[in-house]
């Protein structure tokens, strides 16, 4: 079975610009949750998508976003890219079923640096 | 809001011998994770914790958890080196907040030969 799937895996951009990057999860996984991780700031939520709906949200400006897509895929988008927004961005996904644990499986990231 | 701390952030083993991970939580929850990190790589599920009193183990790994406490711990048996990495403790929200996960800063781990 096939794991969480994230592209690109490394992304370098200036500050001011925009960026989007992708998730797709395990197969039969309905949930995506996105975080952010930063020597300083260590793993932070961002948020989830769960059917299309933002479901929950992180404490981040609204230059962070994201959607999510019938066949459960996900993008987020960060625009006017800051310094501070360099960090490896991870995808989580889970199945969300009440038999499950519901734990969460990440993908391998994307390592985006703002110069 | 929900606070997770782990200590020791930083720990130094010599092969063969034992340690224990401590990992406290401020609010209620019924469901905690331990995570393996390598350098420049993503994040492996290591444990699932459920409930009250919970113990899995995994090879030279064993974690529990006191819900009563708001504690877990991720017990090391006899290190190896394969065991070097950062160890992460990620609890869930819970209600409103369930699927969002609050992760501790992480245990840098080193086990010397």
């Amino acid at each position: 079975k096939a794991g969480v799937t994230q592209t690109p895996r490394y992304l370098i951009k200036t500050r001011g610009q925009q960026v989007t990057l992708s998730c797709s999860p395990i197969s039969g996984h309905r949930s995506v949750s996105w975080y952010q991780q930063t020597p300083g700031q260590g793993l932070q939520f961002l948020f989830e998508y769960f059917s299309e709906t933002q479901r929950n949200k992180g404490n981040f400006p609204g230059r962070f976003s994201g959607r999510q897509f019938s066949n459960s895929r996900s993008e987020m988008n960060v625009s006017t890219l800051e310094l501070g927004d360099s960090a490896l961005y991870l995808c989580a996904s889970r199945r969300t079923s009440l038999s499950s644990y519901n734990e969460q499986f990440f993908g391998p990231g994307t390592r985006l640096t703002v110069l | 809001e929900l606070k997770v701390e782990q200590n020791p952030l930083f720990l130094s083993m010599q092969e063969g011998k034992n340690y224990t991970i401590y990992c406290n939580y401020s609010t209620t929850s019924d469901r905690l994770y331990w995570y393996r990190q390598d350098p420049g790589k993503s994040l492996e599920s290591l444990f699932v914790l459920l409930s009250n009193g919970a113990v899995k183990q995994e090879g030279r790994l064993m974690a529990s958890l006191d819900t009563k406490a708001r504690l877990s711990t991720l017990h090391i048996t006899a290190a190896v080196h394969d065991l070097s990495a950062t160890y992460f403790c990620a609890v869930d929200g819970g209600g409103t907040s369930y699927g969002k996960l609050t992760f501790g800063q992480g245990t840098i781990l080193t086990v010397h030969p």
